[in-house]
């Protein structure tokens, strides 16, 4: 099993370009999440799905968009890229559980540099 | 509200030592959970542990202990006779029954281990 992939890994953009970073997970996983991690702040949550087709969202979700068409993919779109978005994205699935309980499975990142 | 404090920015230890990262939340809800998530230098985020809120039981694996303490809203982590590989940015994180598996993470807190 492959886990959570992302793709890419590293990505410079322009300041108002736009870009789709994906996460696919291979688990079954209901529940999947897009993070950023900037120094210092620890991980604060984008968008997060609790399935198929649903979308919510977190702490910052301001200048970010995102799609779950199909269960194992969960689209992180930037439409007019800002400096203010420079960060390292991690995307993360759960099984969910009964209380959403269960632990997080993490890919390995994309570092994203907007000039 | 829900929120997590790791007071400490970094720890520095010489090998052997024994090293205690503190967590701190707060959170009006009864029911909740808590995690720890390590990040080495390569960058993924690794699952360590996961703790409910009616289980105060510390636990031990390996060299790692937790001890969780409900009077006091702490979470800690040890690392006992720490090693270089122990290197790493370690992760506290929250989780309630009403927040559908959203995590609320401190800020990280960097241990650098020496020879």
């Amino acid at each position: 099993n492959a886990g959570v992939t992302q793709t890419p890994k590293f990505r410079v953009l322009k300041t108002g370009q736009s870009m789709t970073l994906l996460c696919a997970q291979d688990m079954n996983h209901e529940y999947m999440y897009w993070y950023r991690q900037d120094p210092g702040m620890g991980l604060r949550l984008i968008h997060y799905s609790v399935g198929e087709g649903t979308t919510a969202k977190g702490e910052v979700p301001d200048g970010y968009n995102v799609s779950r068409l199909k269960k194992q993919n969960f689209l992180l779109g930037l439409e007019s890229a800002a400096p203010s978005q420079t960060s390292v994205y991690f995307c993360a699935s759960s099984y969910g559980g009964r209380e959403g309980q269960s632990e997080q499975f993490f890919g390995p990142g994309t570092r994203l540099t907007v000039l | 509200a829900q929120k997590v404090t790791q007071a400490q920015t970094e720890i520095s230890v010489v090998e052997k030592e024994d090293v205690t990262l503190d967590c701190v939340y707060e959170t009006r809800d009864t029911t909740y959970y808590l995690f720890w998530y390590k990040q080495p230098p390569s960058g993924e985020l690794v699952f360590l542990i996961r703790r409910n809120s009616f289980d105060e039981q510390n636990e031990i694996s390996g060299r790692y202990s937790w001890n969780f303490q409900k009077s006091t809203s702490s979470f800690n982590f040890t690392i006992t006779a720490s090693q270089v590989v122990d290197s790493a940015v370690y992760f506290c994180a929250l989780m309630t029954t009403d927040s559908w598996g959203k995590f609320q993470f401190g800020a990280g807190t960097q241990v650098v281990v020496t020879p």
